[in-house]
């Protein structure tokens, strides 16, 4: 079945470190984008990607960085320069065209220790 | 600057009875919409869109109302059942055609039994 997975579901992280989150859609769409969403809150653009090696930073990139080398995949780096990194991330996908038809992921809920 | 609200953070109805939430956005050049459902700790879900050359468009119990003279868009849940508790999200695309999606804040939806 087509979709799009996020891993890990739960993530444990220390001050000042790194961490990558996974997002993998096998729906073949060009568009591909990480949302931030914090408790009580709606969805914040970190970056997205239109098409294969591009992509543009959102309305929070500060502290976050991603790369886009196959269609398919989308990691979201957190670094340390994220000051307040603990939040529930959404990855999405689209065909990326004026439908909009985003697909969501299942989250990965980040907590700074 | 473009930004999408809602009215109500928390609706609780009874079950069987009929839902509305509702949504707005401010920025009149918009021309698409959708509605998300968000369950506890999963990802957004798609529910209905719908584009600005239309009033209404209708789904499986859902119904979606677009009033473009005072930019509000409602999501109408007919005969609400306990399954539909969940935090309902509206979207609107970015009107760069940057094909990013702006957030509302969300109304969370309860279900009395």
């Amino acid at each position: 079945d087509g979709g799009i997975t996020q891993s890990p579901k739960y993530l444990f992280r220390k001050e000042g470190q790194n961490v990558t989150l996974s997002c993998e859609q096998n729906l073949n769409h060009d568009a591909m984008y990480w949302y931030r969403q914090d408790p009580g809150q709606g969805l914040r653009l970190i970056y997205y990607s239109q098409i294969v090696n591009d992509f543009q930073k959102g309305d929070i990139a500060e502290g976050y960085s991603v790369s886009r080398e196959k269609k398919e995949s989308f990691p979201l780096t957190v670094t340390s320069a994220q000051k307040n990194p603990t939040a529930f991330y959404l990855c999405a996908s689209s065909r990326g065209s004026n439908t909009m038809d985003a697909f969501f992921g299942q989250g990965t809920r980040l907590t700074v220790v | 600057g473009e930004s999408v609200g809602l009215h109500l953070p928390t609706l609780s109805v009874q079950e069987g009875d009929n839902s509305i939430i509702n949504c707005a956005y401010s920025n009149s050049a918009s021309d698409y919409f959708i509605w998300y459902k968000q369950e506890s700790g999963k990802g957004p879900q798609f529910i209905i869109d719908i584009r600005s050359n239309m009033d209404k468009r209708q789904g499986q119990r859902v119904t979606v109302l677009l009033n473009k003279t005072v930019k509000h868009l409602s999501l109408q849940i007919a005969a609400t059942q306990p399954g539909d508790s969940a935090v309902y999200f509206c979207a609107e695309e970015g009107v760069d055609s940057s094909y990013k999606l702006i957030f509302g804040s969300g109304t969370r939806l309860l279900v009395r039994p």
